[in-house]
């Protein structure tokens, strides 16, 4: 079966560094989804791309917080500067139809970040 | 906006007892529901799903849940756990723009 793709499994950095995670859907699927998941807590969302449109990134920290989808199939997530509380799990996922009877998200592993 | 609650942070059941995960949802109309399992560093895995019809849903695993309009609730349901169960269930709800929100997950432990 086809899987969401993401790199790095694990990411440890310091606070005040760059980090960058990516992501690659399911082939053909155009809605794509970056959720943060603290320990402990369920996923939150932080961004959804339509094709490479963004469709709501309304609980994306912007400051600090990009995310971008050039061609409308693999994405990255970006920090800078990273922050001791940014320490979480980075789910992406993707959906073939989304707001529909067929919705079903497909996730990948997750990015482990820990700032140090 | 919906929201979720779990109310069970943890629960234990010995194996081949019955299970009952608890999820209460807000939402103004129809909602979609579902429920994921996520084992210890892994990506969440879609159990099963209501969107309308059918109250009881049947989904992978052996699980079931029922969706409950007067009591906003969405329980997930196994009649025999497996040792294999122990994991993180998440109950969702979505909406037609596709907004998802998560529960806070309820740990399941299976004693031997």
């Amino acid at each position: 079966e086809a899987e969401v793709a993401q790199s790095p499994r694990y990411k440890i950095t310091e606070k005040s560094q760059a980090v960058a995670f990516w992501c690659d859907p399911i082939s053909g699927h155009a809605t794509l989804y970056w959720y943060r998941q603290i320990l402990g807590q369920g996923p939150e969302l932080l961004v959804q791309f339509q094709d490479e449109s963004v469709v709501d990134d309304s609980q994306l920290p912007k400051d600090r917080f990009s995310a971008e989808r050039l061609k409308g199939v693999d994405s990255t997530l970006k920090i800078q500067p990273a922050e001791l509380g940014d320490s979480a799990m980075y789910l992406c996922a993707s959906s073939l139809n989304p707001g529909t009877t067929n919705e079903k998200l497909f996730f990948g592993s997750g990015t482990q970040l820990s700032v140090l | 906006a919906q929201s979720v609650t779990q109310p069970d942070i943890h629960i234990t059941v010995s194996e081949g007892a019955s299970l009952e995960l608890r999820c209460n949802y807000s939402y103004g109309a129809t909602p979609y529901l579902f429920w994921y399992v996520q084992s210890p560093g892994q990506g969440l895995q879609l159990l099963l799903k209501y969107f309308s019809g059918d109250t009881l849903v049947q989904g992978i695993k052996g699980f079931e849940a029922e969706f409950k309009r007067s009591q906003s609730s969405f329980n997930l349901r196994k009649p025999s756990v497996h040792w294999s169960d122990a994991a993180e269930y998440f109950c969702a709800v979505g909406s037609p723009n596709n907004d998802m929100r998560f529960g806070a997950g309820t740990r399941l432990t299976v004693k031997p």
